[in-house]
Parts: C-alpha cells; sequence; structure tokens
C-alpha cells in the first residue's frame, strides 16, 4: 500500500472551511484515498473515499488531483466537534485485503 | 441497529498474564479486523477474520491470536503480557467484498478496549 503524507497539524476557525491536504505520491492506480477520523477517546469514523473523481457526501468533499498524487479533503463549515485527528489512507481494494494503515494523521484543532 | 461492541472497556493486567478482548460486529457485517493503537499513535493493523479464519496478519508476533465465531463475533487473545502491549485494542466490522458488491471498504470501528499492562 502506498505511504501517505499529512501535515501534524492544522487550525480553523469555526464556521470556516476546513481544507486537510494529503500526499500520496507513489499510488497505485488500483488504490482507493480514504479519510477516517478519530475524536478523542473514540474509534476511528469513516469520513469518505475515492479513486480519481472528486467525490462528495453529507460530511465532507474529497478533492484528488488528476495525477492522483494528492487529495484535500474539505469539511465546508468547519464545527468545534470536527475536532479530531484525520487519516488520509490509501489501500487498494483486491478480494478481502480490507487493511487500513494509518499514519500519523493530521491533528485539526476548530478554534472558537 | 446496535454498531460494534467491544468488551471490556478498561482492563488492567500484570506481565506475563494473558488476556482476551471482545468483538461483536455490526448488524449484517462479516469480517472483522483487529488493530492496536499506542499513545500518540495511529492504529496499526494486527489481523482480520473471515468465515471463522485468518485472512490477512500484520506484524505482529504470535502471541497475539485470535477466533471468530459462527455468529461473526470475534475474541482477541494476547499470551505473556510485555509492558509494551499496553494500548487501546479497536475491533472493526465490514462487509466481504465478494458479497457486499461495493467497492468500498468503510470499516466501523468499536470505541475500543484500553488495556494496560503494569
Amino acid at each position: 500500500d502506498a505511504k501517505t503524507t499529512q501535515p501534524p497539524s492544522m487550525d480553523c476557525a469555526e464556521g470556516r472551511a476546513a481544507n486537510l491536504p494529503c500526499n500520496h505520491s507513489t499510488i497505485s492506480g488500483n488504490e482507493y484515498v480514504y479519510w477516517y477520523r478519530q475524536i478523542h477517546s473514540q474509534g476511528p469514523q469513516y469520513i469518505i473515499h475515492g479513486l480519481k473523481n472528486n467525490e462528495t457526501n453529507e460530511m465532507a468533499s474529497l478533492i484528488i488531483t488528476e495525477d492522483r498524487k494528492s487529495s484535500t479533503l474539505i469539511l465546508p463549515h468547519a464545527t468545534l466537534r470536527d475536532t479530531a485527528v484525520y487519516y488520509c489512507i490509501v489501500s487498494a481494494i483486491s478480494g478481502n485485503t480490507g487493511k487500513l494503515i494509518f499514519g500519523q494523521g493530521t491533528t485539526l484543532q476548530v478554534k472558537p | 441497529d446496535a454498531g460494534v461492541t467491544q468488551s471490556p472497556t478498561h482492563l488492567i493486567k500484570t506481565r506475563g498474564q494473558q488476556v482476551t478482548l471482545r468483538c461483536s460486529p455490526k448488524s449484517g457485517h462479516d469480517t472483522v479486523s483487529w488493530y492496536q493503537q499506542a499513545l500518540g499513535q495511529g492504529p496499526q493493523f494486527i489481523f482480520q477474520y473471515y468465515e471463522e479464519e485468518e485472512r490477512q496478519r500484520g506484524n505482529f508476533p504470535d502471541r497475539f491470536s485470535g477466533h471468530q465465531f459462527p455468529n461473526y463475533s470475534s475474541e482477541l487473545n494476547v499470551n505473556a503480557l510485555l509492558l509494551g502491549d499496553s494500548a487501546l485494542y479497536l475491533c472493526a466490522s465490514s462487509l466481504f467484498f465478494g458479497t457486499s458488491g461495493s467497492s468500498t471498504y468503510e470499516q466501523y470501528f468499536g470505541p475500543g478496549t484500553r488495556l494496560t499492562v503494569t
């Protein structure tokens, strides 16, 4: 599975958009980009995933560059409850490999 | 619809002892994965169970073993506990790709079991 690089921490003002970057320059053609987040003392929570097209759901938007070497998770209107560690993960879909390789993630602090 | 449940929530053990952690997957899920999360680190994959068999294993010693039952619930066993085994142990459930008809490996995580080894 490809390695990802994320900034260790970011701040965002409440109500503003939070843009979390992720580099995955060695991503393979069959690998998806996943985002999970972990609020303090809870298990990780799935946010969104994508292959090469931009994706949007009720939680966030995922923007993947055309060369697929980087992506950005966008929380359109961050709230204090979005304060968490955000993990960008690249994983292949083959059989049931399902293994998620977590890095250090980005600690997002949403401030009032 | 119950999510992933884990028991116990907290556990304190002594070095050399053995521990068993339990996980019930989300309703309808048939695959269980276990992760270890040390303080300040991201979760590390231990192994995954499907159809009562270990399907994939991370870089963990044989002291870590598991089991999956016919009802899809799972246990994680750790023998000869070391101080370094102190961590949050997370269970995640999902659908086996072949039956989900989906490209997603969206995994649902439980709240974890906090293991302290003294």
